[in-house]
């Protein structure tokens, strides 16, 4: 079983929508990263959180520490936002730990 | 700042060949990270430097990997001699850690995309 697990694993919605990615883990961790990759390959850090809730623009992350969650909110939804979206902790232990990554939400919006 | 820079962006090469990937940090950061990415597992740590010590390896596949990180500015990865299955995209990525205990943003490069025939 992965530590991090994403869902859903593909995403289909029209414009204008309200999208949810949700992420669950397993173990302790120290932060949860919510990452973007375009389909030219590159990555984006969107947000990093260890609590309580982060927005920037039409985009916001959520987590629960008790229940082991992490939601990646996207309103009003636009073409541009399709990319895959990855979930990603940074495990207990250490500030220097590499990142452990989710499979990833493929993500199509269309116009 | 240009941010992380990686080289060469594309590499093919035939099996046994031997393959070496760079990468430039952001100046002033002190932790490198080295992940791959291939359609069957997704993203992965391989190894990860702070302050240009290795500090966990345990992500790399075989001891035909090997990383480097002489300085600050500058890692490099290696395969030697490399196989068909090391094909995958090579990100490359740095953050700058203040404290121990306290996870940083991380910033990744544009990714190394080798084919080994």
């Amino acid at each position: 079983k992965n530590e991090v697990e994403q869902s859903p694993q593909n995403l289909t919605a029209q414009e204008g929508e309200f999208i949810t990615i949700n992420c669950s883990y397993s173990v302790g961790i120290s932060a949860l990263h919510w990452l973007q990759q375009h389909p030219g390959g590159g990555i984006v850090s969107l947000f990093m959180l260890s609590s309580g809730k982060k927005k920037h623009g039409r985009l916001i992350a959520t987590i629960n520490i008790q229940e082991k969650h992490s939601s990646l909110h996207i309103t009003a939804s636009h073409p541009r936002d399709s990319a895959v979206y990855i979930c990603a902790a940074t495990l207990s232990g250490g500030g220097a730990d590499g990142l452990t990554f989710g499979k990833g939400t493929h993500l199509i919006i269309q116009p | 700042d240009a941010g992380v820079i990686q080289s060469p962006r594309h590499e093919v090469t035939e099996m046994g060949q031997e393959v070496t990937l760079r990468c430039k940090p952001i100046s002033g950061h002190n932790s490198l990270f080295w992940y791959r990415q291939t359609m069957m597992r997704g993203l992965e740590l391989l190894i990860y430097f702070n302050n240009n010590v290795p500090i966990d390896d345990s992500g790399m596949p075989e001891d035909r990997f090997s990383a480097k990180m002489p300085n600050a500015s500058f890692s490099t990865l290696k395969i030697q001699p490399s196989e068909p299955r090391d094909s995958a995209v090579y990100f490359c990525a740095s953050s700058l850690v203040l404290m121990v205990g306290h996870p940083y943003e991380q910033y990744f490069g544009p990714g190394t995309r080798l084919t080994v025939t």
